[in-house]
């Protein structure tokens, strides 16, 4: 059971606007930066948000990620069929080192 | 071109001994952190350490702790995960990922490897 909780699966439409949650605490997401990861199927994870809101070279800008308090957020807008993938918040845990979230898988209908 | 490049799949029985591999390329391998990291098939992403080849500082999840010993050799760039005794509930892919920052709290894994299946079955 992980310290950071995610939403087990969300869903939208092509073209649409959908945000992805990851709770926390004071220990891990409200003293630390949180980075998301991409699973497409099949495939090794990929970085998509590091230090909250920063986006690695190559992540369309219809990705996007904020953190407030002990909550962090990924909004994805323009949804494409090729969104469709599981998504991992992180972040370090001051008693727990590093985290993941349970993960979040995305359908897009 | 940054690489990580794991060892191929295992087929092992319960009680065996495993070291399987993660051979860097590209970069500085004694600059980064390199992390562990486990997926049961059917399931999440779960944290397991994280070694720092120059100076091999290692940090492991508690819920890893003395289960899994990291490692690393400097002289051949490579990364190491190992078990004493296998269990089943070992059976899952292993991914090992650089990892990018100062300290360990602000580590992003920005490259991984193409993963590592285990399975442990008598």
């Amino acid at each position: 059971q992980s310290v950071l909780t995610q939403p087990p699966s969300a869903s939208g439409t092509p073209g649409q606007r959908v945000t992805i949650s990851c709770s926390g605490s004071s220990s891990n997401i409200g003293s630390n930066t949180v980075n998301w990861y991409q699973q497409l199927p099949g495939t090794a994870p990929k970085l998509l948000i590091y230090s909250n809101d920063q986006r690695p070279s190559g992540v369309p800008d219809r990705f996007s990620g904020s953190k407030s308090g002990t909550s962090a957020s990924l909004a994805i807008s323009g949804l494409q069929s090729e969104d469709e993938a599981d998504y991992y918040c992180a972040a370090w845990d001051g008693s727990l080192n590093g985290q993941f979230g349970g993960g979040t898988k995305l359908t897009v209908l | 071109e940054v690489q990580l490049v794991q060892s191929g799949a295992e087929v092992k029985k319960p009680g065996e001994s495993l070291k399987i591999s993660c051979k860097a390329s590209g970069f500085s391998f004694t600059s980064y952190w390199i992390g562990w990291v486990r997926q049961v098939p059917g399931r999440g992403l779960e944290w397991m350490g994280i070694i720092y080849p120059g100076d091999s500082d290692t940090r492991y999840s508690p819920s890893f702790q003395g289960q899994v010993t990291i490692s690393a050799d400097k002289s051949i760039s490579t990364a190491y995960l190992q078990w004493s005794s296998l269990k089943a509930s070992d059976t899952a892919m292993y991914y090992c990922a650089r990892g990018n920052g100062w300290v360990p709290a602000a580590t992003k894994f920005d490259y991984w490897g193409q993963g590592t299946l285990v399975t442990v079955s008598s």
